[in-house]
């Protein structure tokens, strides 16, 4: 079946210490995303990808880095830049502008 | 100022009564607007999608309206059930770009 995958659904890490959260996508879609969830907000852009090798930042970009080497694989960095890093991570992807996005299931990082 | 803006923030509604949750968006070029459902700890999934030209949409017990003059949508859910406790994002993209502008949600818990 054809979907976009998060892993681990849960993640604890100690203060200070650097995480990434693994994102994949067999839909074969260009563009991917990451967001940040906490309670009472709305979803907020970190970072995005539209093409193999390219990323751009989100409206929360600092603390956090990215890669894209492959079309399938966006996996986020949680550094220990980011003053806040509790929340809830949403990784999604688009087949094209516009079109609709499907997200996958999660990873709530809890920083201990 | 957010782009999209949901109310009412949360509801609690009877099993089997209806109940309307409203989206006003300033998103401008506009291109569609989509109603996601997210269940507690999960990804947002899809429910409808609707463009500039198309003003209902149905999905089973979920019915969407959009005016596009004014700027407004709303979901309507008809004969709630206990499953349909969970947070109802409205995300609208605008044209010529990937970026999705997301609402805070509204939360609906359904109560037997």
């Amino acid at each position: 079946d054809g979907g976009i995958t998060q892993s681990p659904k849960y993640l604890f890490r100690k203060e200070g210490q650097n995480v990434t959260l693994s994102c994949e996508q067999n839909l074969n879609h260009d563009a991917m995303y990451w967001y940040r969830q906490d309670p009472g907000q709305g979803l907020r852009l970190i970072y995005y990808s539209q093409i193999v090798n390219d990323f751009q930042k989100g409206d929360i970009a600092e603390g956090y880095s990215v890669s894209r080497e492959k079309k399938e694989s966006f996996p986020l960095t949680v550094t220990s830049a980011q003053k806040n890093p509790t929340a809830f991570y949403l990784c999604a992807s688009t087949p094209d502008r516009g079109t609709e996005a499907f997200f996958g299931q999660g990873t709530r990082l809890t920083v201990v | 100022k957010n782009q999209v803006e949901q109310s009412p923030q949360s509801l609690i509604i009877l099993e089997g009564k209806n109940c309307t949750l409203q989206c006003n968006y300033t998103v401008s070029p506009f291109s569609n607007l989509r109603w996601y459902k997210q269940d507690t700890g999960r990804g947002p999934v899809s429910l409808t999608i609707m463009t500039f030209s198309e003003n209902t949409k149905s999905n089973g017990r979920y019915t969407a309206t959009l005016d596009a003059d004014t700027k407004q949508s709303s979901l309507h859910i008809t004969a709630s059930q206990l499953s349909d406790s969970a947070s109802y994002i409205c995300v609208v993209t605008s044209y010529g770009n990937n970026r999705l502008a997301f609402g805070k949600g509204n939360q609906v818990v359904v109560i037997p």
